[in-house]
Protein backbone atom coordinates (compact mmCIF):
# COMPACT_ATOMS: atom_id res chain seq x y z
CA UNK A 1 0.00 0.00 0.00
CA UNK A 2 1.21 3.46 -0.81
CA UNK A 3 1.97 5.41 2.29
CA UNK A 4 3.37 8.45 3.86
CA UNK A 5 3.29 9.05 7.77
CA UNK A 6 4.72 11.89 9.22
CA UNK A 7 5.88 11.99 12.77
CA UNK A 8 7.57 15.02 15.40
CA UNK A 9 5.04 17.02 15.78
CA UNK A 10 4.07 18.43 19.08
CA UNK A 11 4.32 21.81 21.45
CA UNK A 12 6.92 23.77 21.10
CA UNK A 13 7.70 27.32 22.74
CA UNK A 14 7.75 29.93 20.85
CA UNK A 15 11.74 30.65 19.12
CA UNK A 16 11.92 26.91 19.63
CA UNK A 17 12.93 24.33 17.00
CA UNK A 18 11.32 20.46 16.06
CA UNK A 19 12.06 18.00 13.53
CA UNK A 20 9.09 16.58 11.31
CA UNK A 21 10.02 13.26 9.78
CA UNK A 22 7.32 11.63 7.07
CA UNK A 23 8.33 7.55 6.17
CA UNK A 24 7.22 6.54 2.90
CA UNK A 25 6.56 3.36 1.66
CA UNK A 26 4.53 1.38 -1.35
CA UNK A 27 6.29 3.44 -3.71
CA UNK A 28 9.67 4.15 -4.92
CA UNK A 29 10.81 7.20 -2.80
CA UNK A 30 13.70 8.33 -4.82
CA UNK A 31 11.62 8.66 -7.86
CA UNK A 32 9.36 11.85 -6.82
CA UNK A 33 9.53 14.99 -5.48
CA UNK A 34 7.93 15.32 -2.10
CA UNK A 35 6.58 18.36 -0.41
CA UNK A 36 5.33 20.02 2.75
CA UNK A 37 1.84 21.57 2.58
CA UNK A 38 0.78 22.87 6.14
CA UNK A 39 -2.71 23.80 7.55
CA UNK A 40 -3.57 26.15 10.33
CA UNK A 41 -6.40 25.52 12.34
CA UNK A 42 -9.76 25.91 10.78
CA UNK A 43 -7.93 27.37 7.74
CA UNK A 44 -6.84 26.62 4.49
CA UNK A 45 -4.01 24.78 2.75
CA UNK A 46 -0.30 26.28 2.42
CA UNK A 47 2.21 24.97 0.67
CA UNK A 48 5.53 25.07 2.41
CA UNK A 49 8.64 23.68 0.78
CA UNK A 50 9.35 20.48 -1.73
CA UNK A 51 12.67 18.94 -2.23
CA UNK A 52 13.70 17.44 -5.89
CA UNK A 53 14.29 13.15 -5.79
CA UNK A 54 18.18 13.80 -5.12
CA UNK A 55 17.99 16.76 -3.17
CA UNK A 56 19.98 19.04 -5.36
CA UNK A 57 17.10 21.60 -5.50
CA UNK A 58 14.78 23.01 -2.23
CA UNK A 59 12.27 25.49 -2.59
CA UNK A 60 10.36 27.42 0.14
CA UNK A 61 7.40 29.72 0.73
CA UNK A 62 8.45 32.86 1.63
CA UNK A 63 7.25 33.40 5.23
CA UNK A 64 9.84 30.22 6.35
CA UNK A 65 12.72 31.01 4.42
CA UNK A 66 15.98 31.00 6.49
CA UNK A 67 14.13 28.98 9.30
CA UNK A 68 12.61 25.89 7.91
CA UNK A 69 14.99 23.34 5.63
CA UNK A 70 13.79 20.27 3.81
CA UNK A 71 15.63 17.42 3.18
CA UNK A 72 15.20 13.49 2.45
CA UNK A 73 16.84 10.65 2.60
CA UNK A 74 16.41 8.16 -0.09
CA UNK A 75 18.31 5.51 1.80
CA UNK A 76 15.46 5.45 4.56
CA UNK A 77 12.42 6.53 2.38
CA UNK A 78 12.04 9.53 4.59
CA UNK A 79 11.42 12.97 4.20
CA UNK A 80 12.28 15.58 6.53
CA UNK A 81 11.42 19.52 7.81
CA UNK A 82 13.84 21.13 10.19
CA UNK A 83 11.97 23.86 11.69
CA UNK A 84 13.99 27.00 13.97
CA UNK A 85 12.79 30.00 15.26
CA UNK A 86 9.41 29.41 15.06
CA UNK A 87 5.99 31.02 15.81
CA UNK A 88 2.97 31.47 17.07
CA UNK A 89 1.87 31.69 13.17
CA UNK A 90 3.37 28.46 12.06
CA UNK A 91 0.84 26.36 13.97
CA UNK A 92 -0.79 23.36 12.03
CA UNK A 93 -0.91 20.82 10.60
CA UNK A 94 1.90 19.45 8.80
CA UNK A 95 1.35 17.36 5.65
CA UNK A 96 4.05 15.34 3.87
CA UNK A 97 2.72 15.07 0.04
CA UNK A 98 4.10 13.28 -3.02
CA UNK A 99 4.79 15.55 -5.75
CA UNK A 100 5.99 18.71 -7.44
CA UNK A 101 3.19 20.30 -9.02
CA UNK A 102 -0.12 17.96 -7.60
CA UNK A 103 -0.15 15.99 -5.09
CA UNK A 104 -1.66 12.81 -5.34
CA UNK A 105 -0.41 11.03 -1.73
CA UNK A 106 -0.67 12.84 1.29
CA UNK A 107 -0.18 11.78 4.92
CA UNK A 108 -2.47 11.77 7.66
CA UNK A 109 -0.33 15.41 8.99
CA UNK A 110 1.35 15.87 12.47
CA UNK A 111 0.40 18.85 14.26
CA UNK A 112 2.63 21.61 15.25
CA UNK A 113 1.67 23.73 17.94
CA UNK A 114 3.64 26.94 19.16
CA UNK A 115 2.79 28.45 22.21
CA UNK A 116 4.38 29.64 25.51
CA UNK B 1 2.49 35.26 -5.99
CA UNK B 2 -0.25 34.24 -7.73
CA UNK B 3 -3.39 34.69 -5.62
CA UNK B 4 -6.58 32.03 -5.93
CA UNK B 5 -9.85 33.43 -5.24
CA UNK B 6 -12.76 30.83 -4.70
CA UNK B 7 -16.34 31.70 -4.85
CA UNK B 8 -18.45 31.33 -2.69
CA UNK B 9 -17.20 30.76 0.54
CA UNK B 10 -19.84 27.77 1.29
CA UNK B 11 -22.61 26.62 -0.23
CA UNK B 12 -25.69 24.21 0.02
CA UNK B 13 -27.24 21.67 -2.67
CA UNK B 14 -29.86 19.05 -2.40
CA UNK B 15 -29.30 15.60 -2.68
CA UNK B 16 -28.67 14.57 -6.30
CA UNK B 17 -28.43 18.05 -7.71
CA UNK B 18 -25.80 20.12 -8.97
CA UNK B 19 -23.00 21.79 -7.24
CA UNK B 20 -20.70 24.76 -9.12
CA UNK B 21 -17.78 25.91 -7.35
CA UNK B 22 -15.67 29.05 -9.06
CA UNK B 23 -11.74 29.36 -8.79
CA UNK B 24 -10.01 32.74 -10.13
CA UNK B 25 -6.55 33.38 -10.52
CA UNK B 26 -4.94 36.99 -10.17
CA UNK B 27 -2.99 35.82 -12.87
CA UNK B 28 -2.80 33.09 -16.01
CA UNK B 29 -1.83 29.67 -14.89
CA UNK B 30 -2.46 28.73 -18.49
CA UNK B 31 1.37 27.83 -19.86
CA UNK B 32 2.36 28.46 -22.85
CA UNK B 33 5.03 25.39 -23.36
CA UNK B 34 2.46 22.36 -23.22
CA UNK B 35 -1.05 24.92 -23.74
CA UNK B 36 -2.09 23.25 -20.31
CA UNK B 37 -3.29 25.11 -17.32
CA UNK B 38 -1.41 24.49 -14.13
CA UNK B 39 -5.20 24.03 -12.37
CA UNK B 40 -5.95 21.61 -9.86
CA UNK B 41 -8.81 20.62 -7.07
CA UNK B 42 -9.08 18.77 -4.06
CA UNK B 43 -11.13 17.62 -2.04
CA UNK B 44 -10.95 17.19 1.90
CA UNK B 45 -13.49 15.76 4.33
CA UNK B 46 -13.54 16.35 8.17
CA UNK B 47 -10.26 15.31 9.84
CA UNK B 48 -8.87 13.77 6.50
CA UNK B 49 -5.96 15.26 4.26
CA UNK B 50 -6.38 16.53 0.97
CA UNK B 51 -7.53 14.49 -1.78
CA UNK B 52 -6.95 15.04 -5.64
CA UNK B 53 -9.61 14.90 -7.57
CA UNK B 54 -8.77 17.38 -10.80
CA UNK B 55 -5.12 18.38 -12.78
CA UNK B 56 -4.50 20.33 -15.53
CA UNK B 57 -7.81 21.46 -15.17
CA UNK B 58 -10.05 19.15 -16.37
CA UNK B 59 -8.33 15.36 -16.22
CA UNK B 60 -9.93 13.07 -13.50
CA UNK B 61 -7.22 11.59 -11.19
CA UNK B 62 -7.70 7.89 -10.84
CA UNK B 63 -10.42 6.74 -9.46
CA UNK B 64 -12.76 10.01 -9.06
CA UNK B 65 -16.19 9.57 -9.76
CA UNK B 66 -17.22 11.02 -12.96
CA UNK B 67 -19.88 13.52 -11.43
CA UNK B 68 -16.70 15.40 -10.55
CA UNK B 69 -15.55 17.24 -13.29
CA UNK B 70 -13.68 20.72 -14.10
CA UNK B 71 -13.44 23.34 -16.81
CA UNK B 72 -12.47 26.50 -17.39
CA UNK B 73 -8.78 28.24 -18.71
CA UNK B 74 -6.67 31.30 -18.01
CA UNK B 75 -8.10 32.79 -15.21
CA UNK B 76 -10.89 31.45 -14.36
CA UNK B 77 -12.15 27.65 -13.42
CA UNK B 78 -15.01 25.61 -12.25
CA UNK B 79 -15.36 22.33 -10.34
CA UNK B 80 -18.79 20.92 -11.17
CA UNK B 81 -20.13 17.82 -8.77
CA UNK B 82 -23.10 16.91 -11.39
CA UNK B 83 -25.54 15.20 -8.67
CA UNK B 84 -24.23 15.21 -5.16
CA UNK B 85 -23.70 12.50 -3.10
CA UNK B 86 -23.93 12.64 0.67
CA UNK B 87 -20.45 11.31 0.02
CA UNK B 88 -19.38 14.58 -1.21
CA UNK B 89 -20.12 16.86 2.26
CA UNK B 90 -16.29 18.61 1.99
CA UNK B 91 -14.16 21.45 1.34
CA UNK B 92 -12.77 21.90 -2.14
CA UNK B 93 -9.90 23.46 -2.85
CA UNK B 94 -8.47 24.74 -6.24
CA UNK B 95 -4.17 25.10 -6.72
CA UNK B 96 -2.14 26.21 -8.58
CA UNK B 97 1.07 24.91 -10.39
CA UNK B 98 2.06 27.73 -12.84
CA UNK B 99 4.65 29.17 -9.96
CA UNK B 100 6.37 28.69 -6.87
CA UNK B 101 5.23 29.52 -4.30
CA UNK B 102 1.91 26.73 -5.81
CA UNK B 103 -0.89 28.42 -3.85
CA UNK B 104 -4.72 27.03 -2.63
CA UNK B 105 -7.91 28.86 -3.25
CA UNK B 106 -9.02 29.60 0.40
CA UNK B 107 -11.72 26.85 0.21
CA UNK B 108 -15.48 26.47 -0.61
CA UNK B 109 -17.11 24.29 1.94
CA UNK B 110 -20.17 21.97 0.26
CA UNK B 111 -22.92 21.01 2.86
CA UNK B 112 -25.73 19.38 1.85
Amino acid sequence: EVQLMESGGGLVQPGGSLRLSCAASGFSFSSYWMTWVRQAPGKGLEWVANVKQDGSEKNYVDSVKGRFTISRDNAKNSLYLQMNSLRADDTAVYYCARGLWTFDIWGQGTMVTVSS
Amino acid sequence: EIVMTQSPDSLAVSLGERATINCKSSQSVLHSSNSKNQLAWYQQKPGQPPRLLIYWASTRYSGVPDRFSGSGSGTDFTLTISSLQAEDVAVYYCQQYYSTPQTFGQGTKVEI
